[in-house]
């Protein structure tokens, strides 16, 4: 089983709102990842967490705020966003341990619209 | 700092015939994955095939299979006997490994036609 699950899949918010994105992975993968994709681009690396710590922050606003709450785990809390923050967004989890069979699983995904 | 190039930005392939897709990248590390991940109008992105730097084999899954040549730093995707559900985005992806980031390519639209 390689399945990722991200909730919401659709998400609609006002630039005051506050809302969150989950993702959830039983795989016992060790590493999430965070993308924002907008249309017809390739992803682009957010945030990354190894063993529950942040490892990787791509320069990304303080309005998106990360928290792993345990290794299955991966929230994304949204505050104060732009219209411009209206995308896609891509959770990935892989083993973290590296060597052979390391690889990044995607989910669904959440379409974010800021109006 | 690595790159990953995909210089067709689309191409179309007749069911049942065989399309290859380019993908170069560069990189001074000499253990490394590359990935090609298809991401169809639904949006999931789905892993299609991986190529671990230090095995020579070329992978295959299926209908899919890679041509990988380490030293031109070259990674392209052959779809054998292409069918209408191939039809998708199509991403090649370099990674150094776990906790790194993932590189990606700009990616190339295919369609498939009936």
């Amino acid at each position: 089983d390689t399945e990722v699950t991200q909730t919401p899949k659709h998400l609609v918010m006002g630039m005051t709102n506050k809302k969150s994105l989950k993702c959830e992975q039983h795989m016992g993968h060790r590493a999430m990842y965070w993308y924002k994709q907008k249309a017809k681009k390739p992803p682009e690396l957010m945030f990354v967490y190894s063993y529950e710590k942040l490892s990787i922050n791509e320069s990304v606003p303080s309005r998106f705020s990360p928290e792993c709450p345990n290794s299955s785990l991966l929230n994304l809390h949204l505050h104060a966003l732009q219209p411009e923050d209206s995308a896609l967004y891509l959770c990935a989890s892989s083993q973290g341990r590296g060597g052979p069979g390391e690889t990044q699983y995607f989910g669904p995904g959440t379409r974010l619209l800021v109006l | 700092a690595q790159t990953v190039t995909q210089s067709q930005p689309e191409m179309s392939v007749q069911e049942a015939e065989t399309v290859t897709l380019s993908c170069t990248y560069d990189t001074s590390e000499s253990d490394y994955y590359l990935f090609w991940y298809k991401q169809p109008p639904s949006r999931q992105m789905i892993l299609v095939i991986r190529q671990e730097a230090y095995k020579q084999q070329n992978a295959t899954e299926n209908r899919f299979s890679v041509n990988f040549q380490k030293a031109a730093k070259s990674f392209s995707l052959k779809i054998s006997d292409s069918q209408l559900g191939d039809a998708a985005m199509y991403f090649c992806a370099y990674w150094p490994g776990a906790n790194s980031k993932l590189t990606f390519g700009k990616g190339i639209t295919l369609s498939v036609r009936p």
